[in-house]
């Protein structure tokens, strides 16, 4: 079946780091992967998402890579602000076709919340 | 455009009583979905929808819960009897669905519904 494994939270860094947030991924077919983030009080909105290996999906100073080699879908930012402070989530789907009749569901990791401080 | 739209954002009630949650998807969208956030399991898929047909409600937790849809542009989740437990946020999602050439799975969240049962 699907799954995500993201890195265990809570995260807590200073304004400017350095943020990596790690998610692995296991799936039959060919997933798109999305990286969602929930703002305090909000529901979930994407961030980015990348549907094909060696895809780049970037937003917001955010960026992530598909890598079908090692299963992975790292989320990275150069200088973390305040403002980015939320849970974020990494998910896949794979999407319904007539050849693999794909569940398109969408299979989430548990989340990570991270919060930055001044 | 409008996004997901649902009803009501905050609903506070006794257990025993019946609990009504409304979901309006945007226009054009197949596919829709009702998931349940809680700090103890997070985010969990409960039912969802394709051409307002149910396709899978094996998260549904018991027979108290129910989801309809009734045309393309609206659905309800419904509890009855409510108990403390049902506590949670709930939130409505649509994409665009199955055999469309430009899906990737991408969701579409509404802001939720945060219920209260006490």
């Amino acid at each position: 079946g699907n799954s995500v494994t993201q890195m265990e939270g809570p995260v807590t860094l200073s304004e400017e780091a350095f943020l990596t947030i790690n998610c692995t991924y296991t799936a039959t077919g060919y997933p798109s992967l999305f990286w969602y983030v929930q703002y305090p009080g909000e529901g979930l909105q994407l961030l980015l998402k990348a549907t094909k290996a060696d895809d780049k999906g970037s937003n917001k100073g955010f960026e992530a890579t598909y890598r079908k080699e090692t299963t992975s879908f790292h989320l990275e930012k150069g200088s973390v602000q305040v403002s980015d402070s939320a849970v974020y989530f990494c998910a896949l789907s794979v999407p319904w076709t007539i050849s693999n009749f794909g569940n398109e569901k969408l299979t989430f990791g548990t989340g990570t919340r991270l919060t930055i401080i001044p | 455009d409008a996004g997901v739209i649902q009803s009501p954002r905050h609903e506070v009630t006794e257990m025993g009583q019946e609990v009504t949650l409304r979901c309006k998807p945007i226009s054009g969208h197949n596919s829709l979905f009702w998931y349940r956030q809680t700090m103890m399991r997070g985010l969990e898929l409960l039912i969802y929808f394709n051409n307002n047909v149910p396709i899978d409600d094996s998260g549904m937790p018991e027979d108290r819960f129910s989801a309809k849809m009734p045309n393309a542009s609206f659905s309800t989740l419904k509890i009855q009897p409510s108990e403390p437990r049902d506590s949670a946020v709930y939130f409505c999602a649509s994409s665009l669905g199955r055999g469309t050439v430009l899906n990737t799975g991408e969701l579409f969240f509404g802001e939720g519904s945060r219920l209260t049962v006490l």
